[in-house]
């Protein structure tokens, strides 16, 4: 079962800030917050990864709730080559033997709009 | 270019064939993974590979086998006995199953089973 909660669609204006909520509020202490997205009909594309701290590549950034809880992906700029589906995915360890798992949810459609 | 192939892109069966989907890769990566989606889903995990000869089922292996013969390539087979198999199928390589290691997906094999 999915670990994270997102909204099914959001839509954000060509050149503003999208933000993306995530809610992970069962997540373990070790377990790191992922985020891909996938343009229709293609493969996932990495976007970036976190456990505790905020991070920023130069795709995004991910804000971390200091509980842990929730998460939000930030595309500073939004282009129209933004449109995808975006996933929060929590990565477990099933077996305890440090061979890790991607947990997938729905994702969130989101539609950059002109 | 490194990266990870598929083929077909589309690909049509009979109900009550086996029929097996490739996957090569170029990235000298040691794991290996096959995913399901379906419409409007995330990802499940099939099957996946931390290194030649080896395996292991993910969440939602009935129904298809695959092999590991060389660290290029992890062909999956899908059987009579899975159910329901018309689906959108993936295949992702990563560095290893440890650590941070993204996972590089390849284009993806719509299969439909007629």
């Amino acid at each position: 079962d999915a670990k994270t909660t997102q909204p099914p669609s959001m839509d954000c204006a060509e050149g503003r800030a999208a933000n993306l909520p995530c809610n992970h509020s069962t997540i373990s202490g070790n377990e790191y917050v992922y985020w891909y997205r996938q343009i229709h009909s293609q493969g996932p594309q990495y976007i970036i990864h976190g456990l505790k701290n905020n991070e920023t590549n130069e795709m995004a950034s991910l804000i971390i709730t200091e509980d842990r809880k929730s998460s939000t992906l930030i595309l500073p700029h939004a282009t129209l080559r933004d449109t995808a589906v975006y996933y929060c995915i929590v990565r477990v360890d099933p077996l305890g033997d440090s061979n890790y798992q991607l947990i997938w949810g729905a994702g969130t459609k989101l539609i950059i709009k002109p | 270019d490194g990266g990870i192939t598929q083929s077909p892109k589309y690909l049509f069966r009979k109900e009550g064939q086996n029929v097996t989907l490739s996957c090569e890769q170029n990235l000298n990566h040691d794991a290996m993974y096959w995913y399901r989606q379906d419409p409007g889903q995330g990802l499940r995990l099939i099957y996946y590979s931390q290194i030649v000869n080896d395996f292991q089922k993910g969440d939602i292996a009935e129904g298809y086998s695959v092999s590991r013969e060389k660290k290029e390539s992890f062909p999956l087979t899908v059987t009579s006995a899975q159910k329901n198999p018309t689906a959108f199928y993936l295949c992702a390589s990563s560095a290893g199953t440890s650590g941070y290691n993204e996972q590089f997906f390849g284009p993806g094999t719509r299969l439909t089973v007629l």
